[in-house]
């Protein structure tokens, strides 16, 4: 059983259209993420939320919208999608462990937009 | 703003030696903490090891062991007895004390492995 998985894992597709990401994680864990990973291989965060409430919004345009309708589950919707937006998009859950929160990655998605 | 610098883009190393891998970290904190994540070419993020701020022993996970130096915040990774598997880009992350969700990552070292 996959601990973080998420569907699709590649997605191709035109500029202007709307796609979603979904992701469920099996852990247990309260806390789900969504990261961004560029060309450049450089991660960062776009949103956190705890027990299915948004705790960081990452200063992400308002054309991505999450979703976490339980806290197992965090959907990621791009509306209007632009070139610059193609990217590995990984979501994550996390637990404490001796006060550090140690995240548990799904496998990525990557999405192209044309 | 905590920022993560990896000043090697690049490293490479033969199987069955040592190589290490460095971090530095910028913060105002006291209380944090450091983590090494593996992206091997599957690109699946795995976790390599993790380090308190509040410890002062260095964390070692089988072949990885860190040299965490708080006042210098400087925290490397020195991969042991090299592995053909151990090739992947290797991130550094800050994350704050607290209740803090957020890992800063570094921008990545490319580990490659010759045989």
């Amino acid at each position: 059983d996959t601990a973080v998985s998420q569907t699709p894992k590649y997605l191709v597709t035109q500029m202007g259209n709307d796609k979603s990401i979904k992701c469920e994680q099996n852990l247990g864990h309260d806390t789900m993420y969504w990261y961004k990973q560029d060309s450049k291989k450089f991660l960062k965060i776009m949103f956190s939320y705890n027990n299915k409430e948004l705790i960081i919004n990452e200063t992400v345009p308002n054309r991505f919208s999450p979703k976490s309708p339980d806290k197992a589950h965090l959907n990621l919707h791009i509306n209007s999608l632009e070139l610059g937006d193609s990217a590995v998009y990984f979501c994550a859950s996390s637990v404490r462990s001796s006060g550090a929160n140690v995240l548990t990655f799904g496998a990525g998605s990557r999405l192209t937009v044309l | 703003a905590q920022t993560v610098t990896q000043s090697q883009p690049e490293m490479s190393v033969q199987e069955a030696e040592t190589v290490t891998l460095s971090c530095t970290y910028d913060t105002s904190e006291s209380d944090y903490y450091l983590f090494w994540y593996k992206q091997p070419p599957s690109r699946q993020m795995i976790l390599v090891i993790r380090q308190e701020a509040y410890k002062q022993q260095n964390a070692t996970e089988n072949r990885f062991s860190v040299n965490f130096q708080k006042a210098a915040k400087s925290f490397s990774l020195k991969i042991s007895d090299s592995q053909l598997g151990d090739a992947a880009m290797y991130f550094c992350a800050y994350e704050s004390g607290g209740s803090n969700y957020k890992l800063t990552f570094g921008k990545g070292t490319l580990l490659t492995v010759n045989p």
